[in-house]
């Protein structure tokens, strides 16, 4: 089973709308942490935002911002106000307990139109 | 803001040869980490190191990959004999603890031929 899951392969956004990225987990340990990453065509891995298993509040960073249901195992991320410079793969990642690695999705390539 | 830095940008080299992989993490940072990401495909963990010493390794990361802190600032990966299926992007992260978020390196492009 994928411990990773993001169903949109491709979005194609205006530019200043928003924009919801989706992702569910799988895990059965109770720590884990989530994170978001952004890629753009130069091939970089930039961090964006993270989110703890026992945070009580939505991790937020500037114009994103992480909607964890815990109950649904969903982390999608929201991205307000979307620029062209948006324009990237977005990938997902989970790390479980006390592991070290991160476990990324497939990723979801977004295009902002101007 | 301190970043992760890697050397070569892009490497290019023959099926058999042998190949390192330089990295220099975030000066404070405690662990690091060896990824990688074929051509269009999802970033795979490879191994993880902390406190000299690899803490986690994946299947992928098998006899012919070796990593090595050689000093106080540089952290490297060797593929000592290049298969066809290494290239890849390679990317290295580092991370203040085993539980903060991990930040990548702008990645080396191995191309084995």
């Amino acid at each position: 089973a994928q411990k990773i899951t993001q169903t949109q392969p491709g979005m194609f956004v205006q530019e200043k709308e928003a924009v919801t990225l989706d992702c569910t987990y799988d895990t059965s340990d109770p720590s884990y942490g989530l994170f978001w990453y952004k890629q753009p065509s130069s091939g970089e891995m930039i961090f964006l935002i993270y989110q703890g298993s026992y945070d009580q509040q939505n991790a937020t960073e500037g114009r994103y911002s992480l909607n964890f249901q815990k109950a649904r195992k969903s982390a999608n991320l929201v991205i307000s106000a979307s620029q062209l410079g948006d324009s990237a793969m977005y990938f997902c990642a989970m790390r479980e307990g006390t592991v070290d690695k991160i476990i990324f999705g497939k990723g979801t390539r977004l295009h902002i139109l101007p | 803001e301190p970043e992760v830095t890697q050397t070569p940008s892009h490497q290019v080299t023959q099926m058999g040869q042998e190949v390192i992989l330089r990295c220099v993490p975030i000066s404070n940072h405690l662990y690091f980490y060896w990824y990688r990401q074929i051509l269009g495909q999802k970033v795979e963990f490879l191994v993880s190191f902390y406190n000299n010493e690899i803490s986690e390794k994946s299947e992928i990361f098998d006899d012919q990959f070796s990593v090595e802190r050689p000093d106080g600032s540089n952290f490297t990966l060797k593929i000592r004999s290049t298969k066809l299926e290494d290239s890849a992007m390679y990317f290295c992260a580092s991370s203040r603890g085993g539980n903060n978020e991990q930040f990548f390196g702008p990645g080396t492009r191995l191309t084995v031929l």
